[in-house]
């Protein structure tokens, strides 16, 4: 079965500094990855996927990721943080096409 | 409005007691999942529906069910609750299976059990 693990479960930056939030997955098949991002008392919400083809992948508000399979790796960048980026973030997978399995979620802080 | 709408938003009860929680896609969508997120758990998957019928199933409780209708919305019923399954419930709906679409999110029910 396919899983996700999130490194570091509280991530805090300076606004303006380098946002990463790390993923590891496990996977027996090539996965699908995916970062979804919740802000307080709202669901989640889709910042970006990989399904196949390029490797570095963009999403909303100035998120990337790329996906290394060498490293079974599917960290989040951002170059500049805002402070309107403080939100929890999930990454996940799935290969069975039937259910997304997440991550426990990384809580990103920016500071002034 | 990502288009998933859940109702209700809140929902206090008591211990013993049953509820429904309802979920209504995205037009177009036909795949409807249920999680489960607290704290101590994270988001757990429970159930998918795919145009009326289950597809699949994550860590669901037997007390828990859930069905998609015609129109393919869909309820999560919930009985004989404990305080444990006071969390935050999402549905989510995709095109057709999850593969790499990924999901539109509800903004959830949050289920307090008292």
């Amino acid at each position: 079965a396919q899983s996700v693990t999130q490194l570091g479960s509280h991530v805090s930056v300076s606004e303006g500094a380098l946002v990463l939030l790390r993923c590891n997955y496990s996977s027996s098949v090539p996965p699908y990855l995916f970062w979804y991002v919740q802000y307080p008392n709202q669901g989640l919400q889709l910042l970006l996927k990989y399904t196949t083809g390029a490797t570095l992948v963009k999403g909303i508000n100035g998120f990337e990721a790329e996906f290394k399979k060498s490293e079974t790796s599917f960290h989040l960048t951002k170059p500049s943080a805002h402070m309107s980026d403080a939100a929890e973030y999930f990454c996940a997978v799935t290969n069975s096409g039937y259910a997304l399995n997440f991550g426990k979620g990384t809580s990103l802080l920016v500071t002034p | 409005d990502s288009g998933v709408t859940q109702t209700p938003k809140h929902l206090i009860t008591a211990t013993g007691q049953r509820v429904t929680l309802r979920c209504s896609p995205r037009s177009g969508d036909l795949s409807v999942y249920w999680y489960q997120q607290s704290l101590d758990q994270g988001l757990q998957f429970l159930i998918q529906y795919y145009n009326g019928e289950e597809r699949a199933k994550g860590n669901i409780l037997e007390r828990f069910s859930a069905q998609q209708f015609p129109d393919l919305h869909s309820e999560l019923n919930l009985s004989s609750l404990e305080l444990g399954d006071s969390a935050l419930y999402f549905c989510a709906s995709s095109p057709r299976s999850v593969g790499g679409y990924g999901y539109t999110f509800g903004s959830g029910t949050r289920l307090t059990v008292v």
